[in-house]
């Protein structure tokens, strides 16, 4: 069975610029969740999506982070503009629920110049 | 408002000695539960362990021991006889019905041949 999938692995891209990361979840989890790792901050929970709709977002940044779950297959991340600070690593990760365990994707890696 | 406290920022071991990672919890929900997750040097978030906050009883996998105590508020890991391939950050994190995973700070474990 896939784990969570993940794209781009890699971006690199210039201020200004608009990002979008994608994520698949283990199919059948209903439960979605946007994470970004950097060395100050560590892992901090972006987003959280139940059954499609998002549930908690006071983690997202500011209104240059936005995100989607259209269905229950995809889920979308975009960073409109982009900025240096936003450079990190984006992990998304999906569960059966809340409390239950979170598989990891193997996360994007944003480089913002 | 939940908190995982990792004391131990890096631990350093040589081969085949055994080592443990310590986990503080703080939350003041009844139900709740804890995990640990491995990152290694490749980056993935590894999924080791869920335990429930009823269930006290220590668990052995392999190598790997976890040490549940609520009197302490506690959730220790012990990894015996050491491997290199053991080397890599360790997460604690502890969700409850009211409140999304949070992760302590990691506890990046190096293993020396």
């Amino acid at each position: 069975d896939a784990g969570v999938i993940q794209s781009p692995r890699h971006e690199v891209t210039e201020m200004g610029q608009e990002v979008t990361l994608r994520c698949k979840p283990i199919s059948g989890h209903n439960s979605l969740f946007w994470y970004r790792q950097t060395m100050m901050r560590g892992l901090e929970l972006l987003i959280y999506f139940n059954n499609n709709v998002p549930i908690d977002d006071s983690g997202m940044p500011e209104d240059r982070f936005s995100a989607k779950m259209p269905n229950a297959s995809f889920s979308t991340l975009k960073i409109q503009p982009s900025e240096p600070r936003d450079s990190a690593v984006y992990f998304c990760a999906s569960s059966l629920g809340q409390t239950e365990t979170q598989y990891f994707g193997p996360g994007t890696r944003l480089l913002v110049l | 408002a939940q908190k995982v406290t990792q004391a131990q920022t890096e631990i350093s071991v040589v081969e085949k000695e055994d080592v443990t990672l310590d986990c503080v919890y703080e939350t003041r929900d009844t139900t709740y539960y804890l995990f640990w997750y491995k990152q290694p040097p490749s980056g993935e978030l590894v999924f080791l362990i869920r335990r429930n906050s009823f269930d006290e009883q220590n668990e052995i996998s392999g190598r790997y021991s976890w040490n549940f105590q609520k009197s302490t508020s506690s959730f220790n890991f012990t990894i015996t006889a050491s491997q290199v391939v053991d080397s890599a950050v360790y997460f604690c994190a502890l969700v409850s019905g009211y409140s999304t995973l949070t992760f302590g700070k990691g506890t990046m474990l190096l293993v020396s041949p």
